[in-house]
């Protein structure tokens, strides 16, 4: 099974600052979908980015940008300006059609805004 | 709001028992997807189905099943409940099947076995 990590608990960020969330995957598959998604308190789940494995040019929407390393396995999140809404549980994910398109999701970051 | 509903959104039951959770998918989307959310296991992706066929497993127990039906509704049945079923079930839609597609996330039902 394809693992995804996610090293960081926990993090926190001061309001209108820049955070950066590690995400490091474990595969052999060349072609593959990551994505990231928030967690509220509310629990429901929101897909805040997602990057295909073919694309080398890093996924942006809006103050969410993704920083892909294809060689290092790694695809981190970096929020820009953040905002008290911002504060979440943040999961990334991994997908591809070799591993029957199962999703593997990390353990999660949790995420706090500091006003 | 999603557009994806899951009723109920709070269910009790005692350990043997069966129960049944109903999502519908938003308007247009064909492919359903499970998932489970427990402490001690973390987010896990249980089973999707694309226009009423199985299209991708994973940690699916052989207790639990899903099935999707015409008007494109699924459930997902679990039986034999044990304590550890104890967890955030959520259902997603997407209007395709494909790997890029984007789910819209219901707001979960949340099971507790006692």
């Amino acid at each position: 099974a394809q693992t995804v990590t996610q090293s960081q608990p926990e993090m926190s960020v001061q309001e209108a600052e820049t955070v950066t969330l590690s995400c490091t995957y474990d595969t052999s598959e060349s072609d593959y979908y990551l994505f990231w998604y928030k967690q509220p308190p509310s629990r429901q789940m929101i897909l805040v980015i997602r990057q295909e494995a073919y694309k080398q040019q890093n996924a942006t929407e809006n103050r969410f940008s993704v920083n892909f390393q294809k060689a290092a396995k790694s695809f981190s999140l970096k929020i820009s300006d953040s905002q008290l809404g911002d504060a979440a549980m943040y999961f990334c994910a991994y997908r591809s059609q070799y591993t029957g398109n199962q999703f593997y999701f990390g353990t999660g970051t949790s995420l706090t805004v500091i006003p | 709001d999603s557009g994806v509903t899951q009723t109920p959104k709070h269910l009790i039951t005692a350990t043997g028992q069966r129960v049944t959770l109903r999502c519908s998918p938003r308007s247009g989307d064909l492919s359903v997807y499970w998932y489970q959310q427990s402490l001690d296991q973390g987010l896990q992706f249980l089973i999707q189905y694309y226009n009423g066929e199985e299209r991708a497993k994973g940690n699916i127990l052989e207790r639990f099943s899903a099935q999707q039906f015409p008007d494109l509704h699924s459930e997902l049945n679990l039986s034999s409940l044990e304590l550890g079923d104890s967890a955030l079930y959520f259902c997603a839609s997407s209007v395709d099947a494909g790997l890029q597609e984007t789910q819209y996330f219901g707001p979960g039902t949340r099971l507790l076995v006692l």
